[in-house]
């Protein structure tokens, strides 16, 4: 186990409501990462929190905001959802500011009707 | 065309194989390659990284990196049945606040 843990597991929500993801880091990693994983593909990029300040960000609307804590737990919040927001949302926590050496939990799998 | 390919799969092989997984690229200025294994209703674990080209090796893993190709490999010797999981590759420009960009895995199964 990596001790990245999220919640919840699953969760179903209808088209335009808003949605709150959470997600508790390792002990003294300072850097998460949200990532969502379509099914059949690798995971994509939305974020990363370090300090508690957004340092870096792919290609995702607005609609798609985070916020990070000082007892490393994190959370994505997606307004207004889409059908194609259904996915699985990874969250990952690494030791510095790098990407390089990151872990994961176990996900959200986030069904929007 | 994406910026990483990686074939989906399923790739099916009998235990005690050795596994081959590959991915290419198209932007030169990638400079860290990872992998990762997936298992079914986990999040991701990192198996090994390398920065630039060569090789790094790791108990039964071996990573490769060819740049001059835009070509890694990930080898698997003695395969075992607990290897079977999808396997996702994923590079960035540089060790800081860079965003990486994943294939999107190739599925492998070890049958006994």
């Amino acid at each position: 186990e990596t001790g990245v843990t999220q919640s919840p597991t699953h969760l179903i929500k209808t088209r335009g409501q808003q949605v709150t993801l959470r997600c508790s880091s390792q002990s003294g990693h300072n850097t998460v990462s949200w990532y969502q994983q379509a099914l059949g593909q690798g995971p994509q990029f939305i974020f990363q929190y370090y300090r508690e300040e957004e340092n870096g960000r792919g290609n995702f609307p607005p609609r798609f905001s985070g916020l990070q804590f000082p007892n490393y737990s994190s959370e994505l919040n997606v307004n207004a959802l889409e059908l194609d927001d259904s996915a699985l949302y990874l969250c990952a926590s690494s030791p510095g500011d790098g990407l390089e050496e990151q872990y994961f939990g176990p996900g959200t799998r986030l069904t929007v009707t | 065309q994406k910026e990483v390919e990686q074939d989906p799969g399923p790739l099916s092989v009998p235990e005690g194989a050795i596994v081959s997984l590959n991915c290419t690229y198209s932007n030169s200025a990638f400079q860290y390659f990872m992998w990762y294994r997936q298992y079914s209703r986990k999040g991701p674990e990192l198996l090994m990284y390398t920065y630039s080209s060569g090789n790094k090796e790791d108990g039964r893993f071996t990573a490769q990196v060819d740049k001059s190709s835009k070509y890694i490999s990930l080898f698997i010797r003695d395969s075992q049945p607990s290897d079977s999981a999808t396997y996702l590759c994923a590079m960035s420009y540089t060790g800081g606040s860079y965003i990486p960009t994943f294939g999107r895995g190739t599925s492998l199964i070890v049958h006994p």
